[in-house]
């Protein structure tokens, strides 16, 4: 089955203590992204990647780091986590390297919270 | 900067409506356009799209046209069911800037 698969779904940690989201997808999809979603907000771009090797900022990226070694794993870290980063987490991937045309592919969410 | 633009929500209905959610948006060049949903506890499914002026999206009974000369892509369906229920998402892409941009979500609720 075509997926996109994050883990853990749901994660409560201590502020400071690294953690590190994990996403894969079998789509063989060259696009990849994270969001957080957060109430009133919608949804927003922290990174996406283009294809391996390469990624790129997206419009919160404070507080996140991320790595594509692979086309098919696309890990978001979470260096120090503080309270304003509990959210709900999607991983996202797409056909096109440039992101457009085709839509997204969803992960089913990573509910984080930090204490 | 690129924008969506939702109603606000919540949309309660009941079963056999007709049911219209509104989507502006603002872009530069020409954008594609997707609606999503997000069914309680799941990620977001994409349910339609459009990626030119005047193309119709359509699935599951759901439709919507790219109207540039609006900029709208309004969310339409003629008769909701209660499994209907869930958060709608308006969004635009861009060529070129590997960004999406996604409205702040619609509520929907259908009462049987």
């Amino acid at each position: 089955e075509a997926q996109v698969t994050q883990n853990p779904r749901y994660l409560i940690t201590v502020t400071g203590k690294k953690l590190t989201v994990t996403c894969s997808q079998n789509m063989n999809h060259e696009y990849m992204s994270w969001y957080r979603q957060d109430p009133g907000l919608g949804l927003r771009q922290i990174y996406y990647s283009m294809n391996v090797e390469v990624t790129d900022k997206g419009d919160v990226p404070e507080g996140y780091k991320v790595s594509r070694k692979e086309k098919r794993n696309f890990p978001l870290i979470l260096e120090s986590p503080s309270p304003n980063q509990t959210s709900l987490y999607f991983c996202a991937s797409s056909r096109s390297s440039s992101g457009t045309d085709y839509g997204y592919t969803f992960g089913s969410g990573t509910r984080l919270t930090v204490v | 900067g690129n924008s969506v633009t939702q109603m606000e929500g919540p949309v309660t209905l009941s079963e056999e409506a007709f049911l219209t959610i509104n989507c502006t948006y603002t872009a530069t060049g020409y954008p594609s356009l997707f609606w999503y949903v997000q069914y309680p506890g799941e990620g977001l499914q994409l349910l339609l799209k459009a990626t030119k002026a005047d193309d119709k999206g359509s699935n599951k009974g759901f439709e919507a046209t790219y109207r540039k000369e609006t900029t709208s892509f309004h969310l339409e369906k003629g008769s909701v069911q209660v499994s209907d229920s869930a958060v709608y998402f308006c969004a635009l892409s861009t060529s070129g800037t590997y960004k999406y941009i996604f409205g702040t979500g619609t509520r929907l609720k259908v009462l049987a």
